[in-house]
């Protein structure tokens, strides 16, 4: 199974700020990545497919980059409604295994 | 616009069977889309469980597939879990979704999940 590994697991930031998150996977997936943003209580919001496509409707301020085993998710300027827990997942291979998690708080 | 709905018991007593369904509104489960299930137990991360189409056999995380089935009721719109021999280790938020793309294994659309404790 391909084992996703996101660093770090929790980041403190302020508003204004540029984050950027790490996702590993254990073998090449080619571009077969998205990203999610989850707020507490709310379902998963998916952020990017295929490493780097922006989902219709959200922000700018979110980019995706990588292939292969090593990719990120950036924040260009933080808004408060930013932070939030985001996930990596890998859609290459069964079992579509997600990453731990990046929770995202205010510094 | 497609919008998704998780039931089921909120309490199930170890060792028993969980049942859920997903009512899905706005898109009917004949079109060209495959739904899943994923769940998320409290303060953790998500798992991937199985996803369906209408018209095929499910596909499971080899993890769960000796406990898990998934079936689906076009007539009512509506798809199905289940998950034998329940531990504690199966509380969880359990979620249904759509899967964005035919072939793309990550979700679009999510219903806002229900939670299960196992516990007697």
């Amino acid at each position: 199974a391909v084992r996703m590994t996101q660093s770090p697991s929790s980041l403190s930031a302020s508003t204004g700020d540029r984050v950027t998150i790490t996702c590993r996977a254990s073998q090449d997936i080619g571009y077969y990545l998205v990203w999610y943003q989850q707020k507490p209580g709310q379902a998963p919001k998916l952020l990017i497919s295929s490493a780097s496509s922006l989902q219709s409707g959200v922000p700018s301020r979110f980019s995706g980059s990588g292939s292969g085993t090593a990719f990120t998710l950036t924040i260009s300027s933080l808004q408060s409604e930013d932070f939030a827990t985001y996930y990596c997942q890998q859609y290459y291979a069964s079992p579509y295994n997600f990453g731990q998690g990046t929770k995202l708080e205010i510094k | 616009q497609v919008q998704l709905q998780e039931s089921g018991p909120g309490l199930v007593n170890p060792s028993e069977t969980l049942s859920l369904t997903c009512t899905v509104s706005g898109y009917s489960l004949t079109n060209n889309y495959y739904w899943g299930w994923i769940r998320q137990p409290p303060g953790k991360g998500l798992e991937w469980i199985g996803n369906i189409f209408h018209s095929q056999s499910p596909y499971y995380n080899p993890s769960l597939k000796s406990r898990v089935t998934i079936s689906i009721d076009t007539a009512k719109n509506k798809f199905s879990l289940n998950l034998t021999s329940l531990t504690a280790a199966d509380t969880a938020l359990y979620y249904c979704a759509r899967v964005a793309r035919l072939g793309m294994n990550y979700f679009d659309f999510w219903g806002q999940g229900t939670l299960v404790a196992v516990s007697s």
